[in-house]
């Protein structure tokens, strides 16, 4: 397996711009998580799924950011409208049956100018 | 409020010696505790873990213990190499009634350079 796939790796837009990241869970896993990680904060949770289905997003600083997961293979983490305070770098990672060995995606740095 | 706390940013250890990253929770309802380390540009990667029923769980040259009384854990890393400098993230979590751990708590990171 080639392990969760996020995309795009590197984000750069402008404030008021709509993003959007991807994320491919790693196959026959069926909780999927969204984190964000600052210097300030480290590594926080901001929201995830078992079965597709959101479990807990009270991790999502505001209601500019929502994530939806429309099948097992596939979620989308979504800012808009974008902000500076916004710049991160976004992981997604998947587990089996939320164990907690969660592997990491290579992470998309985003950039809000 | 950080329930997960990594006080030391970060540690600078000689090849061969002991590195020992320290990692302190809030939450007496964690029961079970990982490490994660990362390398820039890649995604963290879990290295070790231990349940709160145990005090010492050992993995080849990383061992993680767990003193509950104080909320504490600790990363030993016995002989360091060149190749352990990374970020290492502390993380906690509790498990649901069903006994899965749903979602983890992180630390902030410490930087580990080891030095030749």
């Amino acid at each position: 397996d080639a392990g969760v796939i996020q995309s795009p790796r590197h984000e750069v837009t402008e404030m008021g711009q709509e993003v959007t990241l991807r994320c491919k869970p790693i196959s026959g896993h069926d909780y999927l998580f969204w984190y964000r990680q600052t210097m300030m904060r480290g590594l926080e949770l901001l929201i995830y799924f078992n079965n597709n289905v959101p479990i807990d997003d009270s991790g999502m600083p505001e209601d500019r950011f929502s994530a939806k997961m429309p099948n097992a293979s596939f979620s989308t983490l979504k800012i808009q409208p974008s902000e500076p305070r916004d710049s991160a770098v976004y992981f997604c990672a998947s587990s089996f049956r939320g164990y907690t060995e969660a592997f990491f995606g290579q992470g998309t740095r985003l950039t809000v100018v | 409020d950080q329930q997960v706390k990594q006080n030391s940013p970060s540690l600078s250890v000689q090849e061969g010696r002991i590195s020992i990253l320290n990692c302190d929770y809030t939450n007496s309802m964690f029961d079970y505790f990982l490490w994660y380390k990362k390398y820039p540009a890649e995604g963290p990667t879990f290295l070790i873990s231990i349940s709160s029923i145990k005090d010492k769980n050992e993995d080849g040259r990383f061992t993680v213990f767990l003193n509950k009384s104080a909320k504490h854990l600790s990363l030993h890393i016995v002989p360091s190499q060149p190749g352990d400098s990374a970020v290492y993230f502390c993380a906690a979590s509790r498990s649901t009634d069903t006994g899965t751990a749903s979602k983890l708590t992180f630390g902030t990171g410490t930087r580990l350079q080891v030095t030749l």
